[in-house]
């Protein structure tokens, strides 16, 4: 079976520090990987998302990066983190060629 | 552009009371429509999915069926738990490959004993 793992689950980071937060996944293969993040009170926003390797897709303009360097690994992250980069930020996959996606269990970071 | 609306809450039920909470879609196309649900703390978990009009999604008693002439989906149970308290989103889907997902807002369920 496939599983999804991110960490940390919890980070609390002063306001200009960089950020790196991983996500891998276990029992497949080339999947489809995405990143969103859950503001407080609003829906989910779909920042990054990958098909393969090295091939990442940005959806909203800011200051978070994304990088795929192995086929089951995603990596968020951010040079300088800014207050608004508080958030709930969640992973997911989905198998190539089919919509279902399968979140991790989200990593809650806190900007101070 | 692709939409989705979901009844704001929180939805406040007692205990083995009916839910229904409402979703509805704008799309360009033909989409997929799904249901996740997401409990305190945690990532969002696929509870029901259609993808074609008329299909009914069911999973844990909950139910939804792809109403294409009323572009809606919502969702139904018929005896609330305590446990189902919790965050559910509806979304839909465009393309095959996934990242065309629209999510609601989610609509917040506190089912009290």
């Amino acid at each position: 079976s496939q599983t999804i793992h991110q960490w940390p689950a919890t980070l609390v980071q002063p306001v200009g520090s960089p950020l790196s937060l991983e996500c891998t996944v276990e029992g497949t293969s080339n999947p489809n990987l995405y990143w969103y993040r859950q503001a407080a009170g609003r829906g989910l926003q779909l920042l990054f998302y990958s098909v393969g390797i090295g091939q990442i897709s940005s959806e909203v303009p800011q200051n978070l990066s994304a990088s795929r360097p192995q086929d089951r690994q995603f990596i968020l992250s951010s040079k300088k983190l800014l207050l608004s980069d508080s958030g709930f930020y969640l992973c997911a996959w989905s198998r190539t060629g089919q919509e279902t996606q399968y979140f991790g269990p989200g990593t809650r970071l806190l900007v101070l | 552009g692709d939409s989705v609306t979901q009844m704001e809450g929180p939805v406040t039920l007692s205990e083995e009371a009916f839910l229904t909470i409402n979703c509805t879609y704008t799309a360009t196309g033909y989409p997929s429509l799904f249901w996740y649900v997401q409990y305190p703390g945690e990532g969002l978990q696929l509870l029901l999915k259609a993808t074609k009009a008329d299909d009914k999604g069911s999973n844990k008693g909950f139910e939804a069926t792809y109403r294409k002439e009323t572009t809606s989906f919502h969702l139904e149970k018929g005896s609330v738990q305590v446990s189902d308290s919790a965050v559910y989103f509806c979304a839909l889907s465009e393309g095959r490959q996934g990242f065309s997902f629209i999510f609601g807002k989610g609509t917040r369920l506190l089912v009290k004993p």
